[in-house]
């Protein structure tokens, strides 16, 4: 089955503690994108990267961070200086920035 | 920067009905614009996908029409049914500069469909 899956689909996080979400990808894509989904405001972006080794941040990219050593796998790690992390986490990929984007299921991350 | 309003922000229509819903966006300077579904705690479903040199798109009963000059999408749902209620939400990818590729979304119109 070809797709985009994350995991967990739900994490809950003590205050102070990093946690990473995972994302993985088997479409053959070379970019991959990081959202962040609150109640009434949307979808904003985090981090992207167009290919392997490359990720440029996003409009909110304070409080997380990225890597992407392999094409497949974007995972993005929610750092204790994120102010306010609770919210629905959504990744996306794309064979290239300019083509359809398809998204995973999402990981909603509570903060105790 | 880019900006994209989605109206209304909640619609809810007897079964049957065709409907509209409304996308604007405030920089004509896109690449495409993109129709999705999302429903309850799930993530995006692409619908429709409109090149911005072409005028409209159409798959089974939804049609998405572009006008990039007044800034504007539409997606024409025809025959609406119960299952098409969920969260629509249209996007606009940008076409250059240092935002380029990035997609710009809107709130999202809710759609219920009574029977």
């Amino acid at each position: 089955d070809g797709g985009i899956t994350q995991s967990p689909k739900y994490l809950f996080r003590k205050e102070g503690q990093n946690v990473t979400l995972s994302c993985e990808q088997n479409l053959n894509h070379d970019a991959m994108y990081w959202y962040r989904q609150d109640p009434g405001q949307g979808l904003r972006l985090i981090y992207y990267s167009q290919i392997v080794n490359d990720f440029q941040k996003g409009d909110i990219a304070e409080g997380y961070s990225v890597s992407r050593e392999k094409k497949e796998s974007f995972p993005l790690t929610v750092t204790s200086a994120q102010k306010n992390p609770t919210a629905f986490y959504l990744c996306a990929s794309s064979i290239s920035v300019y083509n359809e984007q398809f998204f995973g299921p999402g990981t909603r991350l509570t903060v105790l | 920067k880019q900006e994209v309003t989605q109206i209304p922000a909640a619609l809810s229509v007897p079964e049957g009905e065709n409907l509209v819903l409304n996308c604007s966006f405030t920089d004509s300077a896109i690449y495409n614009l993109q129709w999705f579904r999302q429903d309850p705690g799930k993530g995006l479903t692409s619908l429709l996908l409109i090149q911005s040199s072409q005028r409209e798109q159409t798959s089974g009963r939804l049609n998405a029409s572009l006008d990039k000059s007044s800034g504007r999408s539409t997606l024409y749902i025809a025959a609406s049914q119960p299952g098409d209620s969920a969260t629509y939400l249209c996007a606009a990818q940008h076409a250059g500069g240092t935002s380029y590729g990035k997609l710009t979304f809107g709130q999202g119109t809710i759609l219920t469909v009574h029977p």
